[in-house]
């Protein structure tokens, strides 16, 4: 399959700063890209789907102001997380597809994000 | 809306024993995928099922599709300690610009 590498694989910040998380598609062109969230023992939760060059479309109760998402090119999309605060501590994932909309998505290896 | 349930959401297994996770979805989709997460990493695809009545195997896995019914099953043949992970299953839901709407997953623990 498909290469998606995802950075950094573990942050710590204090609250009130901001964290970038990269997502890169190493071997193909990711037209669209998905965040998620997962908290412990649950299954993945869809924050945001973006598209390269569009803005991104959130899900129901995810705040576009603290979780930026930025698709530029067709080969990186960036969460940021703003003025960060623990409970916003949590594994986020990133999942790239190239192509038409029904082809496979790949995973980059996750984020794991404590705020203190 | 597609709805995903999957199940058991807990099983605990001795070694060399077969089981069956289940996977229903409640409308039609084009794709049904099974991954693995182990604790504390992302997700491993395992399968991607793309008609009625396919079979794929890799070991001592095995996951089967039937449209019409809308189920899918992961069986698990003798099992061993390194399959112990959680399984997701999942589906493109065509309505929404095919985002995955996932199952709960189930975690699985092989015993010695």
């Amino acid at each position: 399959g498909a290469v998606v590498s995802q950075h950094p694989s573990w942050v710590i910040c204090k609250s009130g700063t901001s964290v970038k998380i990269e997502c890169r598609s190493l071997d193909f062109q990711a037209t669209t890209m998905f965040w998620y969230r997962q908290f412990p023992k649950q299954s993945l939760m869809l924050m945001a789907t973006s598209n390269e060059g569009s803005k991104a479309t959130y899900e129901q109760g995810v705040e576009k102001d603290k979780f930026l998402i930025n698709h530029a090119s067709l080969t990186l999309s960036t969460l940021t997380v703003t003025s960060a605060h623990p409970e916003d501590s949590s594994f986020y994932i990133c999942s790239a597809r190239g192509g038409s909309q029904n082809t496979e998505a790949f995973f980059g290896q996750g984020t794991r994000l404590t705020v203190v | 809306e597609l709805k995903v349930e999957q199940n058991p959401l807990f099983l605990s297994m001795q070694e060399g024993k077969n089981y069956t996770i289940y996977c229903n979805y409640s409308t039609t989709s084009d794709r049904l995928y099974w991954y693995r997460q182990d604790p504390g990493k992302s997700l491993e695809s395992l399968f991607v099922l793309l008609s009625n009545g396919a079979v794929k195997q890799e070991g001592r896995l095995m996951a089967s599709l039937d449209t019409k019914a809308r189920l899918s099953t992961l069986h698990i043949t003798a099992a061993v300690h390194d399959l112990s992970a959680t399984y997701f299953c999942a589906v493109d839901d065509r309505d929404s610009n095919y985002q995955l709407i996932w199952g709960a997953g189930t975690k699985l623990i092989i015993k010695p």
